[in-house]
């Protein structure tokens, strides 16, 4: 069965500091990936996706995520964090890139200290 | 219009009542999407609508959960004889094609007491 892990509920870093959220899957076929950002008061927003071309995905905001089929990790980076970046990060897996068939983790929300 | 829409955005109901929750999406899009958000789940996939084919209701929960789209637009969900554990944050999506990026609504808070 098609499942996506998030570890931490909860991420808190400083300012500038980097920022690595993780996500790691489960599918017995090959997985087409996202990570959705949800700001506060906000519906959610796509930051990026994997859909089997290159495995280092660059995405809105800074932000960039690596799919590495050994680990079966999709972790979320961004090198400096700002202030801007606190929100819910929620990280998707997808059936042949069919939305109606996401798979979602829990969310990871991520607070940016000064 | 600019985004999806969705009303009430938060909508407090007595057990037993029936409540409508509306979506709004975004101009031009032919797919839309229910999701469900409970406390401590991720988001659970319920309908989906395509342009005029039948819609995928293979995630509603129960038969107390219904929902329509008019003239291929603005969709309703209508959940009837409510229950505390329909108590969730329900969004809605809608996309140019079932492939294509999605565009997310900001919810309805559900709460049922």
């Amino acid at each position: 069965a098609q499942s996506v892990t998030q570890l931490g509920s909860h991420v808190s870093v400083s300012e500038g500091a980097l920022v690595l959220l993780r996500c790691n899957y489960s599918s017995s076929v090959p997985p087409y990936l996202f990570w959705y950002v949800q700001y506060p008061n906000q519906g959610l927003q796509l930051l990026l996706k994997y859909t089997s071309a290159a495995t280092l995905v660059k995405g809105i905001n800074g932000f960039e995520a690596e799919f590495k089929k050994s680990e079966t990790s999709f972790h979320l980076t961004k090198p400096s964090a700002h202030m801007s970046d606190a929100a819910e990060y929620f990280c998707a897996l997808g059936d042949a890139g069919n939305n109606r068939k996401l798979i979602w983790g829990l969310g990871t929300s991520l607070a940016v200290n000064p | 219009g600019a985004g999806v829409s969705q009303s009430p955005s938060n909508k407090v109901t007595e057990k037993g009542k029936d409540v409508e929750l509306r979506c709004d999406p975004i101009s031009g899009h032919t797919a839309l999407y229910w999701y469900r958000q409970s406390l401590g789940q991720g988001l659970e996939f319920l309908i989906y609508f395509q342009g005029n084919s039948a819609p995928d209701k293979s995630g509603l929960p129960s038969d107390r959960f219904s929902a329509e789209r008019t003239g291929g637009s603005v969709s309703t969900l209508t959940i009837q004889r409510t229950q505390q554990e329909d108590s969730a944050v329900y969004l809605c999506a809608s996309s140019l094609g079932s492939t294509t990026e999605a565009f997310f609504g900001q919810g309805t808070r559900l709460t049922v007491v």
